[in-house]
Formats: C-alpha cells, structure tokens, sequence
C-alpha cells in the first residue's frame, strides 16, 4: 500500500475526445510525476509536477497537459486522443527526500481508446 | 542519452530456488540512480530495492539483493528463495542525473517476466 490512490481504473473513449485522469499523492510528498505504459513495454515518462509547476517534460506532445494542486493531488489531461494513447496511465509521487528517492506508484488508470 | 537494458523476455525458476535478472545500463552521468521495481497483473509498481552510482556496497532488501557491476554498467536483480507470490514482470530503472529536479523522472526497460512453478 503506497497512498497513491488514481481514478478511474479504467474508462473508454473514442478518437478525438478529452480525458481527465486523478491522483491523490501522500500528504508531503510535494512530486508528482506521470507515465505512460503502452502494452509490453516499460512506463515512459510523461512529465513531473513540483510545488504545482512543471519542471520536467518527456518526449510527449503538448495535448498531454496536467495540473498539480495543494493538498498533493495531480491530474493529468489528454486532448485530441489517439488511438495510441491506449495504454496504463501511472502515476507517482515522492517525498523530496526519501529513502533512496524511490517513487511511490499508484495502481494506474487504464485507457482504451476506440 | 540515458537507456535501459533487460534482455530476458521471460524467465522460469522452480520455488525456493535463486534467480537472477539482468539489467544494463548507459548514462553519461556520475551520478545516477538504480532502481528494480515489480509489477503484479494489478498494475501497481511496487519499489523493491535501490542502488546509488556512488554506493560501494551492493543493495540488499531482504531476500532482494542487487548486484551492481559499476564498469560493466550492469545492475543484475538476485532474488533468494523465489516464492510463488515472486511471479509478476520485473523493472528495472534509472535515475539520471540523480538529484532533486529529476526526483520524478526514471527511465525504465522493457522488463523480465517471472514465473515461479512449484
């Protein structure tokens, strides 16, 4: 049990629709980081959220959006879905000194797209 | 650029035995961050062990221990005593730079599958 809690577990939407997906991080662990997990391959990152700003961007194009908030929540925000953002939607947090800085993972969103 | 290997697919090993799961790694930092994270069919990732790029001892977690061949950019999983409750797919991943703006960004592999069989 990591206190990373994402909502929903899994939902379906069509090509060119919105999606919203939750986190709720542990209280003090101030980042939030995003990934994606396509099937058969390792989570790639999406982006980092500290103190409710973004300081750090992977390979991802600018309909990935997101949001973090003060009581340790994060959303994460897709435009104009595709069929290849079908894929396990991760999220994690950290505290900003943690015990080798792991990342604590939630159980992710799973995304279908039709 | 900063890349993970794990060239085994799948691996198979009998309970109670030792298993051993591969890990290569390539970075340009000194500093760097190593990570083995697990992955039931439920999706969570769950955290097993760390080894940092300064650390000269390699990481032990219980039966989980790490062995870390700093030349050879190769930072293998060992797993003692496998338990049926072992089977799962198993990450292996870096933090590079390892410092507090990269806190949450790790680059993974494509992962190992476990299987233990009684």
């Amino acid at each position: 049990e990591t206190g990373v809690t994402q909502s929903p577990t899994h939902l379906i939407k069509t090509r060119g629709q919105q999606v919203t997906l939750r986190c709720s991080s542990q209280s003090g662990h101030n980042t939030v980081s995003w990934y994606q997990q396509a099937l058969g391959q390792g989570p790639q990152f999406i982006f980092q959220y500290y103190r409710e700003e973004e300081n750090g961007r992977g390979n991802f194009p600018p309909r990935f959006s997101g949001l973090q908030f003060p009581n340790y929540s994060s959303e994460l925000n897709v435009n104009a879905l595709e069929l290849d953002d079908s894929a396990l939607y991760l999220c994690a947090s950290s505290p900003l000194a943690g015990d080798g800085g792991e990342l604590f993972f939630g159980e992710g969103s799973r995304l279908t797209v039709l | 650029a900063q890349k993970i290997t794990q060239t085994q697919p799948g691996m198979f090993v009998q309970e109670k035995e030792a298993v051993t799961l591969d890990c290569t790694y390539d970075t340009s930092d000194q500093s760097y961050g190593l990570f083995w994270y697990k992955q039931p069919s439920s999706g969570e990732m769950i955290f097993l062990i760390y080894q940092g790029s300064y650390d000269e001892q390699n990481a032990t977690e219980g039966r989980y221990s790490l062995n870390f061949q700093k030349a050879r950019k190769s930072a293998n999983l060992v797993i003692s005593a496998s338990q049926l409750g072992d089977s799962a797919m198993y990450f292996c991943a870096m933090r590079a730079p390892n410092r507090g703006s990269t806190l949450g960004r790790l680059y993974f592999g494509r992962g190992t599958q476990l299987t233990v069989w009684p």
